[in-house]
């Protein structure tokens, strides 16, 4: 069975630095075609793709985001970490990890998600 | 980047209706097309996948079609559980866009 859990922070201020961690179970990240990608969805609006990592460490980024944005493998916790630079009140969202099946690229499992707020 | 147009934004419907929603992808993506349906403070969940492949485990009322760069989900026969919003999301190239979503609401 395939889990997924996003932690982290629910409140951060702004310029600071945001880090998700994604703790995952039922799949090995080091088969082929397996990936772990990063989602945010501001509150009532549509999803936002964000990073994706792959089992052999290729990394993708939003170009929009990219340069705040590094997505992290800890192959020994079964975990990806995501960091988010110099937060803005519009990076305030509920923050998703999700199993990436690299054959058909959707979105086959999801964590419940965190909802990070930024504010001073 | 490839846009998502989806419509409507919202549709009211009565149980047993037919449902159908677009989305149109601003440039060809082939069948990397997915659709999920999100209910409040839940994930998405993957209904379809390359466009008309019913992910394991999902009622056969759900079907997805394409023709040319526009993507339709249609929903038979309505069920009270259906009640969410729907969003499709391009799988084509990156970033992996999703739709403005579309709320079915109780009629």
């Amino acid at each position: 069975q395939i889990t997924l859990k996003e932690s982290g922070p629910t409140l951060v201020k702004p310029t600071q630095t945001l880090t998700l961690t994604c703790t995952f179970s039922g799949f090995s990240f080091t088969s082929s075609g397996l990936g772990v990608a990063w989602i945010r969805q501001p509150p009532g609006k549509a999803p936002e793709w964000l990073a994706l990592v792959y089992w052999d460490g290729l990394k993708r980024y939003s170009p929009s985001l990219q340069h705040r944005l590094t997505i992290t493998p800890d192959l020994s916790k079964s975990q990806v970490i995501l960091t988010v630079t110099n937060v803005d009140p519009v990076d305030t969202a509920t923050y998703y990890c999700a199993h990436h099946s690299e054959s058909d690229s959707s979105l086959d499992y999801w964590g419940p998600g965190t909802l990070v707020t930024v504010s001073s | 980047d490839i846009q998502m147009t989806q419509s409507p934004s919202s549709v009211s419907a009565s149980v047993g209706d037919r449902v159908t929603i677009t989305c149109r992808a601003s440039q060809g993506i082939s069948t990397w097309l997915a659709w999920y349906q999100q209910k409040p403070g839940k994930a998405p969940k993957l209904l379809i996948y390359a466009a008309s492949t019913l992910q394991s485990g999902v009622p056969s009322r759900f079907s997805g079609s394409r023709s040319g760069t526009e993507f339709t989900l249609t929903i038979n026969s309505l069920q009270p559980e259906d009640f969410a919003t729907y969003f499709c999301q391009q799988a084509n190239s990156i970033p992996y866009n999703f739709g403005q979503g579309t709320r079915v609401e109780i009629k």
